[in-house]
């Protein structure tokens, strides 16, 4: 979806190096996701926000943070990455209608390996 | 959350329907069932939710029965652009955020 934005689309970096993913979205959600998936596996959830000042973690938080600047704006941080932490990151929003219909929009991905 | 099982794999030709189904037993009152499409090195793409009986759009139908422990997903008449991976998804999209299993990875083959 070009309305959420994801940045670096690649990233190579080094073990016990700091790095930070950014997320961007242009559609006016109120919530917002981080995923991770590994080769060939499913998406598994890292930390979500509902809202810019609630903050959840995921089924796989452990090592990593994150921070909701603004509505718009959601980024993940690696405090000291590690190899098992390379993977296809995905960032994706949300909103809610009285249908509960409220599909979930992905950004293209940010591809990170640690050496 | 609730889990759900589906089939690692399936096999199609092009012009046939195919049909996903997702075994979901302890799904809750309020849990909705949500579909998503993932083409490789892509995000995945909303296709169709449903909350009981029969939902229809112009990419797919979902089928649920009464009980609601199970849906399926049909496709009709794939062709080669429908090979993906793909997830079904069971709880409250309001309420929590959803949770994807593996999915069920469907070959079309001409």
């Amino acid at each position: 979806d070009a309305d959420v934005t994801q940045t670096p689309r690649n990233r190579i970096t080094k073990t016990g190096k700091r790095i930070m993913l950014e997320c961007s979205q242009t559609k006016g959600h109120d919530r917002m996701y981080w995923y991770r998936q590994d080769p060939g596996l499913g998406l598994q959830l890292i930390y979500y926000s509902f809202d810019v000042k609630d903050i959840n973690k995921g089924e796989i938080s452990d090592g990593y943070s994150v921070s909701r600047q603004a509505q718009a704006k959601f980024s993940l941080s690696l405090e000291s990455a590690i190899p098992n932490q390379t993977a296809l990151y995905f960032c994706a929003t949300s909103d809610l209608d009285s249908s509960y219909n409220s599909p979930l929009h992905f950004g293209n991905g940010t591809r990170l390996t640690v050496t | 959350l609730a889990k759900t099982t589906q089939p690692i794999s399936m096999d199609s030709y092009e012009g046939q329907e195919v049909n996903i189904t997702c075994s979901h037993n302890n799904i809750a009152t309020n849990d909705y069932i949500t579909w998503y499409q993932q083409f490789p090195s892509q995000g995945p793409r909303f296709i169709i939710q449903g909350y009981k009986t029969k939902v229809t759009n112009e990419v797919a139908s979902l089928f649920i029965p009464a009980d609601r422990k199970s849906s399926t997903l049909s496709l009709p008449r794939v062709s080669l652009s429908d090979t993906a991976v793909y997830y079904c998804l069971v709880g409250e999209p309001g309420r929590r955020a959803l949770t994807f299993g593996s999915g069920t990875r469907l070959q079309v083959q001409p």
